[in-house]
């Protein structure tokens, strides 16, 4: 398998206040990435997708920043809430719908 | 709409069955499903991407005579662990992805936790 993870890293962060998770990813020719939420015993869940010709793009409460150059994916999550606490993973892949790679992610946990 | 089923959410066996683990998209058809493990604390790893109607293909590292996968409908994949033994104690996810408008990502199912006594 690829890309499997250790142990996660984890983020602690205020309610209310901004998080951002950061992913290194490693292929060069990965052009979609993506960012899920995976809450405890649950699958994966959708937040936001970028295309490689894009740097930046914004949702809801979320953006996500791509720097090709030093291949960084970052999440940013605007006034954090209890209910943000979960595992975040960035997915890498060479093209939208097909085989994606998935970063160690990491755990944030929100402090009311 | 693009949801995503699996059947059991939770299945302990005892070491040396065979056990089936159902991926089914409800509301869509899904020409290509993907399988992935997740071991506690850990990402999630690709095993293998099933193609209805062709044989599965594999990662580097899965066995697939241990993991056997059978896409036989647009809108079922089965994953089965032969012979299974605690060390294939996991979290089982599928995703799968669409035709037409939901081509351009992956629907995760709910996982199943497998337990291998």
């Amino acid at each position: 398998g690829e890309s499997v993870g250790l142990h996660l890293p984890t983020l602690s962060v205020q309610e209310g206040d901004n998080s951002i998770i950061n992913c290194a990813y490693s292929n060069s020719a990965s052009d979609y990435f993506i960012w899920y939420k995976q809450e405890s015993g649950k699958g994966p869940q959708f937040i936001i997708d970028i295309r490689s010709n894009m740097d930046k793009r914004q949702g809801q409460r979320v953006t996500v920043l791509l720097n090709k150059t030093v291949k960084h994916l970052s999440l940013q999550i605007a006034a954090t809430q209890p209910g943000d606490s979960a595992v975040y993973f960035c997915a890498e892949g060479e093209n939208q719908g097909g085989k994606l790679i998935f970063g160690q992610g990491t755990e944030l946990s929100v402090k009311p | 709409g693009a949801v995503v089923s699996q059947h059991p959410s939770r299945v302990i066996c005892k070491s040396g069955t065979s056990v089936k683990i159902e991926c089914r998209s409800l509301d869509f058809q899904a020409t290509t499903m993907f399988w992935y493990r997740q071991f506690p604390k850990q990402s999630l790893m690709l095993m293998a991407t099933s193609n209805e109607g062709s044989k599965a293909t594999y990662e580097q590292g899965v066995e697939k005579d241990k993991f056997l996968i059978n896409h036989a409908s647009l809108t079922l994949s089965t994953l089965t662990v032969t012979s299974a033994h605690p060390e294939d104690s996991s979290f089982y996810i599928c995703s799968a992805r669409g035709q037409g408008a939901l081509l351009d990502t992956q629907y995760f199912g709910p996982g199943t936790r497998l337990t291998v006594l």
